[in-house]
């Protein structure tokens, strides 16, 4: 079957930095997305990986392994707006996209 | 990015009734729109895909009689919850992919349905 694994509940301090894990097994593959949701609101679009390696875009970066089905999203300089939860989803071979359970971030002052 | 507007954001009905949930793409035209259904601090379960000028496709376990899906124009996606009971709150979401661009979903803001 399909699957997607996250922490989820992380919790880190004001100005620091935090990697979040996600582990996909899909059937097919054809990308690996990142969204941010706050409670009560609809996610928004993060980063999309289809190639190995690392993608930095302003204090966030998101990074992919094809082969080992992994994905981290790395979060900089913490402020107290990244409280929010963070959602993992693969695009499968139909692409149609697989949805991790998501993890919740807490920023601590 | 594309905008999708989702409207009404918030709806209270009566158990029983029905409601319609309306999806819109508003600078693009969306032959795909999916929709989402997510219950409090769970993940966005897909509900069903629809497709401009057919029928939708619903996953498994998702009633097609229940949930109502018109996508009758490149813009516009309707989903309507029919005879809602208390189960049947939940946040709506709505999503859709612009076919000139990549593979982005580009979210409605959602709607809080709460049936009494």
């Amino acid at each position: 079957g399909q699957n997607i694994d996250q922490p989820t509940e992380m919790t880190a301090t004001e100005g620091a930095i935090v990697q979040i894990n996600c582990t996909y097994q899909t059937s097919g593959f054809n990308g690996l997305f990142w969204y941010q949701q706050h409670a009560g609101e609809a996610p928004t679009f993060l980063s999309y990986n289809v190639l190995d390696g690392l993608e930095e875009k302003g204090r966030f970066s998101s990074f992919l392994s094809r082969s080992k089905g992994y994905s981290y999203l790395l979060l900089k300089e913490l402020q107290m707006k990244d409280s929010a939860s963070y959602l993992c989803a693969a695009l499968d071979s139909n692409y149609q996209l697989i949805w991790g359970a998501g993890t919740k971030l807490i920023i601590k002052p | 990015g594309a905008v999708v507007s989702q409207h009404p954001s918030r709806v209270i009905c009566k158990s029983g009734t029905s409601v319609k949930i309306e999806c819109r793409s508003l600078d693009f035209q969306a032959t795909t729109m999916f929709w989402y259904r997510q219950f409090p601090k769970q993940s966005l379960m897909l509900m069903a895909t629809s497709n401009e000028g057919s029928k939708a496709t619903y996953e498994q376990g998702v009633e097609k009689d229940k949930f109502l899906i018109n996508h009758a124009s490149l813009t516009l996606s309707t989903l309507t919850v029919t005879s809602a009971h208390p189960e049947d709150s939940s946040f709506y979401i709505c999503s859709a992919r612009d076919p000139q661009g990549d593979t982005e979903q580009f979210f409605g803001p959602g709607t809080r349905l709460t049936v009494l």
